[in-house]
């Protein structure tokens, strides 16, 4: 079975570009999670998403981000205007049916802003 | 809002030392614990998990963590490290009944000298 699958891997922006990573859950995974991953910092919890809905974006910042899980297709982390801030390790997980169970984890993202 | 700490952000070791790796999270409600780990060049793994029942939970590679709810912890542990466990290890938190996702610790960075 495949695991869950982010691309691209490393992403290289200029400030005030667009940022746009993808996420595919295992397969028949309903849940999908985004955390970021600053230098010598755990993973800080983004966005929590169901198929069409967000769930929970309690630690997404209010402006530039956004997320989105469509019917079909993989779920995209969105980052308008890019900053240099924004630099950082971007990881997606998912869960088979609800939130309290064990999220399984991509590869990430490394995004550099220049 | 909830918080993970882990007690030491570098170790090293030597082959055979035994291991113990501190975790204490701060919420007062049900949690589900997990630790992970990230091997160079790799993603998250899940190691271990506790939900519910017998407080000592035993994971892969001859891991185990102890739940002691009193003191909010739950500490890893491993009789005797070998130099692949050399990698960094994260511990997290999901509170039952909330909307977020996991809460992680910043990560313990463990090397295994040969």
């Amino acid at each position: 079975n495949a695991g869950v699958m982010q691309n691209p891997r490393h992403l290289v922006r200029r400030r005030g570009q667009e940022a746009r990573l993808r996420c595919s859950p295992v397969k028949g995974h309903s849940h999908v999670y985004w955390y970021r991953q600053l230098p010598e910092e755990g993973l800080k919890f983004m966005v929590y998403l169901q198929k069409e809905n967000i769930i929970d974006e309690s630690g997404m910042p209010k402006e530039r981000f956004s997320a989105e899980f469509p019917k079909e297709g993989p779920s995209i982390l969105r980052i308008q205007q890019v900053v240099r801030g924004d630099s950082a390790a971007y990881f997606c997980a998912s869960s088979p049916a609800y939130r309290e169970e064990t999220q399984y984890f991509g590869p990430g993202t490394r995004l550099l802003v220049l | 809002a909830q918080s993970v700490s882990q007690h030491n952000h570098h170790v090293i070791l030597s082959e055979a030392a035994s291991l113990e790796l501190g975790c204490n999270y701060s919420y007062g409600g049900t949690v589900n614990l997990f630790w992970y780990v990230q091997y160079p060049g790799q993603h998250l793994q899940l190691l271990l998990k506790y939900f519910s029942g017998d407080p000592l939970v035993k994971g892969i590679k001859g891991f185990e963590a102890e739940f002691i709810k009193s003191k909010f912890s739950f500490n890893l542990r491993k009789p005797s490290v070998q130099w692949s466990d050399t990698a960094e290890y994260f511990c997290a938190v999901i509170r039952g009944g909330g909307a977020d996702g996991l809460t992680f610790g910043k990560g313990t960075h463990l090397i295994i000298q040969p």
